[in-house]
């Protein structure tokens, strides 16, 4: 059973570019939320995908939008890109159970320089 | 929004020896999970407990939901069990989403 999957693992951009993360639910899973890590904080909540819709969002900017896929992949994307989005991109799955989220698993993470 | 305060922030300990993390959250939660992060920063799940007690080999769980804390027990510990440690909450009514504390930075020195 594989577990939550992410690419790429490593990515440099320049500011200004824009990227574009990925994510692959764990099997059985049907939500996906992301998570942006700054160097030595917590993961900081960025949005949540639910049936290919965004179903919660945190404090972030609209330069930060996502998709979720009917095979319930998603992608993170970012324009615009500032210094200060440099940081570890994490993506989470779960399944839904019609009140809150059962249990998360996190993938391996993204790690973006803007340079 | 939910609050989530862990401690200490910092931890070393010699190897062998026994810790207790706690994390504290300032309103009743659906969800609580103890992850660790390893240097590459993985997020491994270590206990997914909204209430009352886990263990699982050398580390075990406990959550007072009433009273709004939970504590982490590593016994013997190895110099393996180094990384940060992140008590996470989830509350409906704030959102479903994971509210993480700042971690509890564990550096276990053989």
């Amino acid at each position: 059973d594989a577990g939550v999957t992410q690419s790429p693992t490593h990515l440099i951009k320049t500011r200004g570019q824009q990227v574009t993360l990925r994510c692959s639910p764990k099997s059985g899973h049907d939500t996906v939320s992301w998570y942006q890590q700054a160097l030595g904080q917590g993961p900081q909540f960025i949005f949540q995908y639910y049936e290919e819709e965004e179903r919660q969002r945190g404090n972030f900017p609209d330069r930060f939008s996502g998709h979720q896929f009917p095979n319930y992949s998603s992608e993170l994307n970012v324009n615009a890109l500032l210094l200060g989005d440099s940081a570890l991109y994490l993506c989470a799955s779960s399944r839904w159970t019609g009140d809150y989220s059962y249990e998360q698993y996190f993938g391996p993470g993204t790690r973006l320089t803007v340079t | 929004g939910i609050q989530v305060e862990q401690s200490p922030p910092d931890l070393i300990l010699q190897e062998g020896a026994n810790s207790t993390l706690r994390c504290n959250f300032s309103d009743s939660v659906n969800n609580l999970q103890w992850f660790h992060q390893n240097p590459w920063g993985q997020l491994i799940n270590l206990f997914y407990i909204p209430s009352g007690t886990k263990q699982n080999g050398r580390l075990s769980a406990t959550t007072v939901a009433t009273e709004r804390y939970s504590l982490l027990y590593i016994s013997s510990s190895q110099t393996t069990d180094s990384g940060v440690y992140f008590c996470a909450v989830e509350r409906q009514e704030y959102g479903n989403k994971l509210v993480f504390g700042a971690g509890t930075i564990l550096r276990v020195k053989s």
